[in-house]
């Protein structure tokens, strides 16, 4: 098991055009989530799948942006019409769910420029 | 709804100096407690956790915490810091009723210096 890995690891972008990044979890969990990272802060939770349903949309998921799931295994969040607040880095992580307690293992993201 | 603050948004220790990142969480009961270590511009590193029992957690690279229920608080410990510490450092706090989505805090950049 190589962790969570995500790609590419950097984009950059021009305004206006469309984005697609794809999350591989740990092959066993079946909980992924979203997050983004913008500089200086912390990450942001954007959203939340178990298995293929997306549970939870955070706020910050404008309608630009959507989530998929489609076998409950990799997801892919993409982005259409990009703006320039768009630049953060996306983290995508996941977890099991054996018993209530676990943790969640983070990929390295990809980093988003949008120019 | 939960949160967490870090008040140190820098800090800076010499090489062989103790440590200590404070943490205080906002949460209506116990929550799950994390620490996670980021390098630049790489992912995040789970350094320790806290769910239950022990209130002194150890976790990898000779990092300890400390969960006080009534200070809610989860200060990060070294005894003696190496310049490979010097990274940003998140605290987060889970939600043992959900699924575990964590909020996390602003986080503290540590600088090491020799």
């Amino acid at each position: 098991d190589t962790g969570v890995s995500q790609d590419p690891r950097h984009k950059i972008t021009k305004r206006g055009q469309n984005v697609t990044f794809r999350c591989d979890p740990i092959s066993e969990h079946n909980r992924l989530y979203w997050y983004r990272q913008t500089l200086g802060q912390g990450p942001e939770f954007l959203t939340y799948f178990q298995n293929e349903a997306q549970l939870e949309k955070s706020r910050l998921l404008s309608d630009r942006f959507s989530a998929e799931r489609p076998k409950g295994s990799f997801s892919t969040l993409e982005i259409q019409r990009t703006e320039q607040g768009d630049s953060a880095m996306y983290l995508c992580a996941s977890s099991g769910n054996r018993g209530l307690v676990t943790e969640a293992f983070f990929g390295q993201g990809t980093r988003l420029t949008v120019v | 709804a939960q949160s967490v603050t870090q008040p140190d948004i820098h800090i800076t220790v010499s090489e062989g100096a103790s440590l200590e990142l404070r943490c205080n969480y906002s949460y209506g009961a116990t929550p799950y407690l994390f620490w996670y270590v980021q390098s630049p511009g790489q992912g995040l590193q789970l350094l320790l956790k806290y769910f239950s029992g022990d209130t002194l957690v150890q976790g990898i690279k000779g990092f300890e915490a400390e969960f006080k229920r009534s200070q809610s608080s989860f200060n990060l410990r070294k005894p003696s810091v190496h310049w490979s510490d010097a990274a940003e450092y998140f605290c987060a706090v889970g939600d043992p009723g959900g699924y575990q989505k964590v909020t996390f805090g602003t986080g503290t950049k540590l600088q090491v210096i020799p």
